[in-house]
């Protein structure tokens, strides 16, 4: 079946480390996105890719990085620069260049203890 | 800059009602398109409907409808006959044609009593 895969489902980190969030997906799709979520709160956006090898800032980038080394897989790195990293994070996929509706992952329940 | 609002925190509405949650939306890029996703407790996101900002007419998928009005830059959401299973947190979005960014709105969070 297609479609896109977060891994893992819950994380738990200490402080001042780095983490990475994996998202993968078998949908052919060249657009990809990473968002963090609040409790009780919207979707902000992280980071976005709309090709291979290229990437785009979202409104709350600091402290994250990402790579785009294969169109299946767009992780997501927590950096000990990100303040305030225990949220919900998700991430989604869409046909590129096309208005059609972006398919989400289960998402990623990082905590930091 | 691209921008999704959503002013209703939270509404309440009786089984089998109508109701409306509100979007207002901004952007000076013409080619975009407006999403409806829920968000149920377990934190799934659920696609519901989609309008292109070229459609002509309103989109509409079981009973769920758009009422979009372009020149208000407004796209709210009507969902018909409520139903209990519709309580869940209920997300606006746009995705600019030319960047592929797409954002959301912060939500409203509805709640369907009998």
């Amino acid at each position: 079946d297609g479609g896109i895969t977060q891994s893992p489902k819950y994380l738990f980190r200490k402080e001042g480390q780095n983490v990475t969030l994996s998202c993968e997906q078998n949908l052919n799709h060249d657009a990809m996105y990473w968002y963090r979520q609040d409790p009780g709160q919207g979707l902000r956006l992280i980071y976005y890719s709309q090709i291979v090898n290229d990437f785009q800032k979202g409104d709350i980038a600091e402290g994250y990085s990402v790579s785009r080394e294969k169109k299946e897989s767009f992780p997501l790195t927590v950096t000990s620069a990100q303040k305030n990293p225990t949220a919900f994070y998700l991430c989604a996929s869409s046909i590129r260049g096309d208005n059609t509706e972006a398919f989400f992952g289960q998402g990623t329940r990082l905590t930091v203890v | 800059a691209q921008k999704i609002t959503q002013t209703q925190p939270g509404m309440f509405v009786q089984e089998k009602e109508a109701v409306t949650l509100d979007c207002t939306y901004d952007t000076s890029d013409p080619s975009y398109g407006l999403f409806w996703y829920k968000q149920p407790s377990s934190g799934e996101m659920i696609f519901l409907i989609y309008q292109g900002s070229y459609d002509q007419q309103n989109a509409t998928e079981g009973r769920y409808s758009l009422n979009f009005q372009k020149a208000r830059k407004s796209a709210n959401l009507v969902i018909s006959a409520s139903q209990l299973g519709d309580s869940a947190m209920y997300f606006c979005a746009m995705r600019e044609g030319g960047t592929d960014k797409l954002i959301f709105g912060t939500g409203t969070r509805l709640q369907v009593f009998p």
